[in-house]
């Protein structure tokens, strides 16, 4: 069975810290995404990656980097922590054909105070 | 990729089929129907996908209309652990992407 591992299922940081929030994935899937997760808001693509070192901006960036220097790991990077990114953040991997299915962590509950 | 249009809510009684609807009249025709579910406080999963043919596997069927404006995803003896949101997305076979709606809260009722 694919497995997506999620580094935490709960993290509390404060304001203005660097947060990494990690992702492993045991298939040797090529891509790999960042999702974030809130009430009334549903699911929101963040960013994903296709290969190595590649990333390709979702649909809200802003706030948010990330990291992909092996095909297995994909880091989510909050620069400077803030409130309104306290939410649910799931990763997921898939295949490099566009088609198939995608794989999701159980996810990270992040409160930022 | 198209929009999908699903009730915000369903109930089905234990051992019944539960049948969700979802609505994509804007659909073209290299878009694919994909469904997910999302029990309380886990990942999304996985259920099925297809293009223009019904489709089944161990979980679900999935059946398209023929003009592939609409799909009902049916789950052919709804158990209480199906109770969870269920997520209808078309996807462009080239795109990567996986837009998600709100879904269809489904409740299994004892």
């Amino acid at each position: 069975d694919v497995k997506v591992t999620q580094s935490s299922r709960y993290l509390v940081k404060r304001t203005g810290e660097k947060v990494f929030l990690e992702c492993v994935q045991d298939m040797d899937h090529e891509n790999m995404f960042w999702y974030r997760q809130d009430p009334g808001l549903g699911l929101r693509l963040i960013y994903f990656s296709y290969d190595v070192k590649m990333k390709e901006k979702g649909d809200i960036p802003e706030g948010y980097s990330v990291s992909r220097e092996k095909k297995e790991r994909f880091s989510l990077i909050l620069e400077s922590a803030s409130t309104n990114q306290t939410s649910m953040y799931l990763c997921a991997s898939s295949p490099g054909q566009a088609t198939t299915e995608a794989f999701f962590g159980q996810g990270t509950r992040l409160t930022v105070v | 990729d198209a929009k999908t249009t699903q009730p915000t809510s369903m109930d089905c009684a234990e051992g019944r089929a539960a049948n969700l609807p979802c609505n994509h009249s804007t659909i073209s025709g290299n878009e694919y129907v994909y469904w997910y579910r999302q029990i309380h406080s886990q990942g999304p999963q996985y259920i099925i996908h297809g293009l223009k043919n019904n489709e089944t596997n161990e979980m679900a069927s999935l059946i398209i209309t023929e003009d592939r404006k609409s799909s009902t995803l049916i789950l052919p003896h709804a158990t209480l652990r199906d109770t969870a949101v269920y997520y209808c997305i078309v996807r462009g076979a080239g795109s990567y992407q996986l837009t998600f709606g709100k879904g269809t809260k489904l409740s299994v009722i004892p």
